[in-house]
């Protein structure tokens, strides 16, 4: 079944604790991507790959790193969560972008806390 | 940073109803454009792209595209119980990206 996977699905840590969220998709998708989304303020990208070893920053990247070093793996990093990174991120992945394309796939999210 | 809007609120609709969304965008050269649903606590799924003026026909789904006045809008026929839902706008323009609107949800009343 073609599926973007996100782990931890809900996740709960304190301010300052380095935290990984991995996302992995199987259709060989040369386009993943991060998004978080909040209340009233919809989904905001925080980074994006075009491909392996290539990554670039969407609108919010700030607190975040990402690496790409395989084509079905795209992690999120978060080095010293803050509150404010409380949000509901997403992971999509697509062939790619263009004109008359760009249908995403999307994770089912991970809800993450940061107390 | 490139803009869409989204600026009405919910949206309630009798059952068999016309819903009728709407999607404004701030860059001209923005060059096509989606709509996701996305249901309560899931994430978006795609429902349709446009990227030629005019409307495009999906089932009960309509988009259309009106570049002039840099605004998307969305029709959804004979509206189903299953139509609530968000419904989020995006625009390409290019280099990769793609934008987000804040969405809005429909309620279809039975």
């Amino acid at each position: 079944e073609a599926q973007v996977t996100q782990n931890p699905r809900y996740l709960i840590t304190v301010t300052g604790k380095k935290l990984t969220v991995t996302c992995s998709q199987n259709m060989n998708h040369e386009y993943m991507s991060w998004y978080r989304q909040d209340p009233g303020l919809g989904l905001r990208q925080i980074y994006y790959s075009m491909n392996v070893e290539v990554t670039d920053k969407g609108d919010v990247p700030e607190g975040y790193k990402v690496s790409r070093k395989e084509k079905r793996n795209f992690p999120l990093i978060l080095e010293s969560p803050s509150p404010n990174q409380t949000s509901l991120y997403f992971c999509a992945s697509s062939l790619f972008l263009g004109l008359n394309t760009g249908e995403l796939f999307f994770g089912e999210g991970s809800r993450l806390t940061v107390l | 940073q490139k803009e869409v809007e989204q600026n009405s609120g919910p949206l309630s609709v009798p059952e068999g109803a016309i819903a009728s969304l709407n999607c404004t965008y701030s860059d001209r050269g923005s060059q096509s454009f989606f709509w996701y649903r996305q249901y309560s606590g899931k994430s978006p799924e795609l429902i349709m792209f446009i990227y030629s003026n005019g409307d495009k026909e999906d089932g009960r789904f309509t988009a259309q595209l009106n570049k002039a006045s840099q605004y998307v809008s969305l029709l959804i026929r004979d509206s189903q119980p299953s139509d609530s839902a968000t419904y989020l706008c995006a625009a390409y323009y290019g280099n990769n990206r793609l934008a987000f609107g804040k969405g809005n949800q429909v309620v279809v009343i039975p």
